[in-house]
């Protein structure tokens, strides 16, 4: 069984351009999680997809972050435009159980540098 | 609020030596307490837990018991190993929502 997905596995972006990060989830898990860690802090919940809806988007940090699941399958988070600040690494994760943050499983991150 | 507090990295050690990562949390009621671990080129994985107060979670040789009257949860292992090598994140979560992690801490063994 194949896991979590993400793409690209690194991105170098300029200030002001746009980036969209890809989530393949484990087939079947309607339970989908967006994370970052930026510069070395501490890992923060970004937002909850349940199938196509969104769950809990508390953590985006503002506007410029479009994050999106049509179809309940594979998800994007958009960044437009980038800023420094956004650098980081996006974690994405999925669950099969309703709400399971701490059952799910993460992929290997996208590592993002804006410069 | 709720928020978690690990030792800051790197630490280095040689094979076999005795590892311990303090990690002291914050929390209203009664979280779940997680130790995560990310290998080189891996995504995370969850590494143990403990659910309740006096709960050991063991994993891999790996240990921690959560503490209330300390707020802590701290991880040990006996003897690391070179393979061991990797970030280790403490996290809790209140009543299954969402994950709150600490800032991370870089393991680095020697051989």
């Amino acid at each position: 069984e194949a896991g979590v997905t993400q793409f690209p596995s690194h991105s170098v972006i300029e200030k002001g351009q746009t980036v969209t990060l890809r989530c393949d989830p484990i087939s079947g898990h309607d339970n989908l999680y967006w994370y970052r860690r930026v510069m070395g802090k501490e890992i923060k919940f970004l937002l909850h997809f349940v199938k196509e809806s969104k769950q809990d988007e508390s953590g985006m940090p503002n506007n410029r972050f479009l994050a999106e699941r049509t179809g309940g399958t594979y998800s994007t988070l958009k960044v437009q435009p980038a800023e420094l600040e956004d650098s980081g690494v996006y974690f994405c994760a999925s669950s099969g159980r309703q709400g399971s943050h701490t059952e799910a499983f993460f992929g290997q991150g996208t590592r993002l540098t804006v410069v | 609020g709720n928020s978690v507090t690990q030792m800051e990295g790197p630490v280095t050690l040689s094979e076999e030596a005795f590892l311990t990562i303090n990690c002291t949390y914050t929390a209203t009621g009664y979280p779940s307490l997680f130790w995560y671990v990310q290998y080189p080129g891996e995504g995370l994985q969850l590494l143990l837990k403990a659910t309740k107060a006096d709960d050991k979670g063991s994993n891999k040789g790996f240990e921690a018991t959560y503490r209330k009257e300390t707020t802590s949860f701290h991880l040990e292992k006996g003897s690391v190993q070179v393979s061991d090598s990797a970030v280790y994140f403490c996290a809790l979560t209140p009543q299954g929502g969402k994950l709150i992690f600490g800032q991370g801490t870089e393991l680095s063994v020697k051989p």
